[in-house]
């Protein structure tokens, strides 16, 4: 098994909703990461996460608040967005964080 | 990590030998040269690295100039398939918590 899944697809969310995007691997990777993509835009790092601690936060906005509950999966939590923060998030992990990576399909959001 | 710059894009035959340059004049002895692409609607997928010499796998070749501060991408036979951004990403060998910053890639259209 060598696919990061990303859950849901897509989204569709208003400013004042909470929701959550997941990730899963299996693949017995320690390290895992949030991507933040804008149509045409290269991907934007988001957060790092190495042995389920918090290792870089890229300066986001509190209203994104990460989670990773154990070592295969990782969650984003959502609060209070604009709509300026539509874009498709991409998850991603690797063996550690000096590996290469393997991202899921990405999680496309809207808010309306 | 050390600056890469690519083409914004490139045109390219089917069946003929996709070559794609990157530059990173400021690369340091302690930085890989690593490749993604992402075809459209998909996350990226990493595609080869290396530090000083040539590399080659099932998907493409790496050569890197003596000096290291370009490369080349090589894909041998380029399919429509093969229509994606590649990214052109320097990292460091111990990758300081785990960094992956993408820049802005070639657009490479493979053409029937």
């Amino acid at each position: 098994d060598t696919e990061v899944t990303q859950t849901p697809k897509h989204l569709v969310m208003g400013m004042t909703n909470k929701k959550s995007l997941k990730c899963e691997q299996h693949m017995g990777h320690r390290a895992m990461y949030w991507y933040k993509q804008k149509a045409k835009k290269p991907p934007e790092l988001m957060f790092v996460y190495s042995y389920e601690k918090l290792s870089i936060n890229e300066s986001v906005p509190s209203r994104f608040s990460p989670e990773c509950p154990n070592s295969s999966l990782l969650n984003l939590h959502l609060h209070a967005l604009q709509p300026e923060d539509s874009a498709l998030y991409l998850c991603a992990s690797s063996q550690t964080f000096n590996e290469k990576l393997f991202f899921g399909s990405g999680t496309q959001l809207s808010v309306l | 990590d050390a600056k890469t710059t690519q083409p914004p894009s490139m045109d390219c035959a089917e069946g003929r030998a996709a070559n794609l340059p990157c530059n990173h004049s400021t690369i340091s002895g302690n930085e890989y040269v690593y490749w993604y692409r992402q075809i459209h609607s998909q996350g990226p997928q990493y595609i080869i690295h290396g530090l000083k010499n040539n590399e080659t796998n099932e998907m493409a070749s790496l050569i890197i100039t003596e000096d290291r501060k370009s490369s080349t991408l090589i894909l041998p036979h380029a399919t429509l398939r093969d229509t994606a951004v590649y990214y052109c990403i320097v990292r460091h060998i111990y990758n300081q918590g785990g960094k992956l910053i993408f820049g802005q890639g070639t657009e490479l259209s493979v053409k029937p």
